[in-house]
């Protein structure tokens, strides 16, 4: 089945400092999505992009559809406290219509 | 912001139990899903719901398992007897299109 690579699993980084993760797979998605999961509450979403080679920006957040369509990164600016959370990326294939298929998540943890 | 809301935000139940998970998509969303993460482990993909049927389930969403829209807001999920393995947050979401999804606060299932 369609598998998504997430890395790195965990970061542990000084505030301030960039962030970068990255989502790889052997199937071609159409969408790629992050999110961001804190404990006891559900992934909320970050930034969405649908078309390859496609760059958004929400803030501090960059992520990018990859131009072979199976992967992206997410990079996170300057990072802050309020981070610290467990990133997920989500995408679409394009033989799966409507099911995400989810990484298994990057935990950042920020030491200030 | 308009959310998905789910209730109860904790379930406790025996096992051979029934279940029933309940939610309240956002009100001009189309699209329904239920998706499910083990603790300590990614999302999964269990169903989604369109035009009043299923449009697409995965292996998880076996004979256990059925999904509802009984009046024009509400979105269940019942679990007819539940197992141990069935211990999860339950994730519902919605959409308006088949893009983006906004995921719910989840409900923990502790199955005893």
């Amino acid at each position: 089945g369609q598998q998504l690579n997430q890395s790195p699993q965990s970061m542990f980084i000084q505030e301030g400092e960039d962030v970068s993760m990255n989502c790889t797979s052997s199937s071609i998605f159409n969408t790629w999505l992050w999110y961001k999961q804190e404990p006891g509450e559900g992934p909320v979403l970050l930034i969405a992009l649908y078309k390859a080679g496609e760059l958004t920006s929400n803030g501090r957040l960059t992520a990018q559809f990859g131009i072979t369509r199976k992967d992206s990164f997410l990079n996170i600016s300057a990072s802050i406290p309020s981070d610290v959370g467990i990133y997920f990326c989500a995408g679409r294939t394009i033989q799966g219509a409507q099911k995400l298929v989810f990484g298994q998540g990057t935990r950042l943890t920020i030491n200030p | 912001e308009p959310e998905v809301t789910q209730t109860p935000s904790h379930q406790v139940t025996q096992m051979g139990q029934e279940v029933i998970l309940r939610c309240v998509p956002i009100s001009n969303h189309l699209y329904f899903y239920w998706y499910r993460q083990i603790l300590g482990q990614k999302v999964e993909f269990l169903v989604s719901f369109y035009n009043n049927e299923i449009s697409e389930k995965s292996e998880i969403f076996d004979d256990q398992f059925s999904v509802e829209r009984p009046d024009g807001s509400n979105f269940t999920l019942k679990i007819r007897s539940t197992k141990l393995e069935d211990s999860a947050m339950y994730f519902c979401a919605s959409s308006v299109s088949d893009r983006t999804l906004h995921f719910g606060n989840g409900t923990r299932l502790t199955v005893t």
